[in-house]
């Protein structure tokens, strides 16, 4: 089955960038969307925007000004970049698979925790 | 932007029990509601989506229901494996948004 795996550096400064890449295994980025969710310690769920294997993009706007999801298909990835970030920012980071008919989320990484401290 | 509510945050209770837990949107959704269960250090595992749809290898005593601003996901008899984190996320329109969660714990 599908399998997705988050990786990227853990520990961010702020004003920094945090960049993030997820790797889908036993399956194909085409066809779909590949989304990014985030939980800060303590917290619930926030959905950061996702990707069409296109190209195409919706943010959420809470974040819009300072992410971008990209997608590289020769190497079945995706990736998200959150610039000047803080440490409001620090949160286990997921990437995910849309489902087939709907903004409904069906495989998941197990996710990497981004921490933003100097 | 679509808010959604869950409750109750927590809830104890026995393995066998019937469990219900609630998930309201801040306007009507039609069926564009999913849930989820989480548990520490894993994935988000997609139980149920449009509403009632179990996703495929979830068993059966996990079931969805409602429409419009109100949902309901029952755990019947419940088992060691289902204490977990329980979350509802409305797809309707973007910003996708979940609920705050409801932590199923052993009484």
């Amino acid at each position: 089955q599908v399998q997705l795996q988050e990786s990227g550096p853990v520990l961010v400064k702020p004003s920094e960038t945090l960049s993030l890449t997820c790797t889908v295994s036993n399956g194909s980025l085409s066809g779909t969307h590949w989304s990014w969710f985030r939980q800060p310690p303590g917290k619930g769920l926030e959905w950061i925007g996702y990707i069409y294997f296109t190209g195409s993009t919706n943010y959420n706007p809470s974040l819009k000004s300072r992410v971008t999801i990209s997608v590289d298909t020769s190497r079945n990835q995706f990736s998200l970049s959150l610039t000047s970030v803080s440490a409001a920012d620090t949160a286990v980071y997921y990437c995910a698979r849309r489902g087939h008919y709907d903004n409904y989320f069906d495989y998941w990484g197990q996710g990497t925790l981004g921490t933003v401290s100097s | 932007d679509i808010q959604v509510t869950q409750s109750p945050s927590s809830l104890a209770a026995s393995v066998g029990d019937r469990v219900t837990i609630t998930c309201r949107a801040s306007q009507s959704i039609s069926r564009y509601l999913n849930w989820y269960q989480h548990k520490p250090g894993q994935a988000p595992k997609l139980l149920i989506y449009a509403a009632s749809t179990l996703q495929g290898g979830v068993p059966s005593r996990f079931s969805g229901s409602g429409s419009g601003t109100d949902f309901i996901l029952t755990i019947t008899s419940l088992q060691p494996e289902d204490f977990a984190i329980y979350y509802c996320q409305q797809s309707y329109t973007t910003p996708l948004a979940f609920g705050g969660g409801t932590r199923v714990e052993i009484k």
